[in-house]
């Protein structure tokens, strides 16, 4: 079983849609959970972190369910722009970070 | 202020050779860790060095080995090339442990093809 599983997707969505990614993780240890956003042939850019109480930052929401061992991201009102690989990410130590294989997410006009 | 920065962008080797990738953390980051991302995966971590030691090593062989300098610079070597090596590799750099953080910031890569 991998460590940090994403639907690798590529969900097809039209201007303006809600989208939803989900992420499962396989330790139960894990300290800091994180959404990171790459673009094609760039490097991967923090998106944000991700909280047990669950957080906002403008049209992208992120929840923590340790119990269940699931994050999530959620994007509203998807622009054109949102177009990218969003990585789920676990750092199950100080210093390692184990990431998913990334959901792709295309955003039609 | 910059971010990290990493050289050489793109490299080209062949098979059994050798290669150095360097790369420099945010000014007042102490860890440097490299990850390995090959085409349509996640960053696979390779190592994290911190105030110069190794912290963590990742499931890669020993022909990858890296090293952090006094300014907080780091390499990481790579011997004896295989096709599969061939991949971004990505430095990313963090804030010292008593930071209210632990993100992990990421330089642009560099690509390497082996041939």
């Amino acid at each position: 079983r991998k460590e940090v599983e994403q639907d690798p997707g590529p969900f097809n969505v039209p201007e303006g849609a809600t989208v939803a990614f989900n992420c499962t993780y396989s330790n139960s240890a894990s300290q800091s959970f994180f959404w990171y956003r790459q673009d094609c042939r760039k490097e991967p850019k923090l998106l944000m972190s991700v909280y047990s109480s669950g957080n906002e930052d403008g049209r992208f929401t992120a929840q923590l369910n340790r119990a269940s061992q699931y994050i999530s991201l959620l994007i509203r009102d998807s622009k054109l722009s949102d177009s990218a690989t969003y990585l789920c990410v676990v750092n199950d130590s100080s210093y390692k970070l184990i990431f998913g294989s990334g959901t792709r997410l295309l955003v039609r006009p | 202020d910059a971010g990290v920065t990493q050289s050489p962008t793109h490299l080209i080797k062949t098979r059994g050779q050798q290669v150095t990738l360097r790369c420099s953390p945010i000014s007042g980051h102490k860890s440097v860790s490299w990850y390995q991302q090959v085409l349509g995966q996640g960053p696979q971590f390779i190592f994290q060095y911190y105030e110069k030691e190794e912290r963590g090593r990742g499931n890669f062989p020993d022909r990858f080995s890296a090293r952090q300098f006094p300014n907080y610079s780091s390499e990481l070597n790579v011997n004896a090339l295989l096709l599969g090596d061939s991949a971004l590799y990505l430095c990313a750099s963090s804030p010292p442990q008593n930071s209210d953080t632990d993100t992990q910031y990421f330089g642009p890569g560099t690509r390497l093809t082996v041939l």
